[in-house]
């Protein structure tokens, strides 16, 4: 069965960084693009950025310079780090795979940025 | 970057009924391959997206026959027959061709 599972959510000011972490199983992970999509509270869905299987990245223009994301295969794991962040990335983060076909999501970890 | 344009972004639907989702995409999502890459995701209350449709008119493992979808060019619609109460949630429709990936504003189907 693949699972993702993300972590890393939080409470952080205006200003402050947060890393999100996303492990995934059921699949070779090496083998596939992952990406990273968020949702305000309210609203529809966000694609924020995205990174191949082979490193390569592309990122929305509202996160680009700020955030990063990262892939450690060995531990089958995509990861975004999240810096100067403002009250418009409050959202739910979604680690997504990319199973050339469809997408597969994880169950979201919630950001607040608030002061 | 591909835009994509859903309609209605409100569908209320007596049970029993048909339900008919519209999504336009800027540009072709033919792949060279020959796959159309446009794929249609349920979101139910309090849960991440779910897969209904893959390539623009496939249906996906475990969903009911009274989901189908079409395409024509740029044009996808997204129909649901006889729709149940489990049917409630916002509908998306996703372009997978390329990144920027892109994702329609949502219909919130809801029963009257």
């Amino acid at each position: 069965e693949v699972q993702l599972v993300e972590s890393g959510g939080g409470l952080v000011k205006p200003g402050g960084s947060l890393r999100l972490s996303c492990a995934v199983s059921g699949f070779t992970f090496s083998t596939n693009n992952m990406n990273w999509v968020r949702q305000a509270p309210g609203k529809g869905l966000e694609w924020v950025s995205f990174i191949s299987l082979g490193s390569d990245t592309v990122y929305a223009d509202s996160v680009k310079g700020r955030f990063t994301i990262s892939r450690d295969n060995a531990k089958n794991s995509v990861y975004l780090q999240m810096n100067s962040l403002t009250v418009e990335d409050t959202a739910v983060y979604y680690c997504a795979r990319d199973a050339w076909n469809y997408w597969d999501w994880g169950q979201g970890t919630l950001v607040v940025v608030s002061s | 970057e591909i835009v994509m344009t859903q309609s209605p972004l409100s569908l209320p639907v007596t049970p029993g009924e048909s339900a008919s989702i519209s999504c336009r995409s800027s540009q072709s999502l033919l792949h060279n391959n020959g796959h159309t890459y446009l794929g249609w995701y349920l979101q139910k209350p309090g849960q991440s997206p779910q897969l209904l449709i893959y390539l623009g008119s496939n249906r996906a493992s475990g969903v009911p026959d009274r989901f189908s979808a079409s395409e024509s060019g740029t044009d996808f619609t997204l129909k649901i027959s006889k729709v149940e109460a489990e049917d409630v949630g916002v509908y998306y429709c996703m372009q997978g061709l390329q990144a920027p990936y892109s994702f329609g504003q949502g219909t919130k189907l809801e029963i009257k």
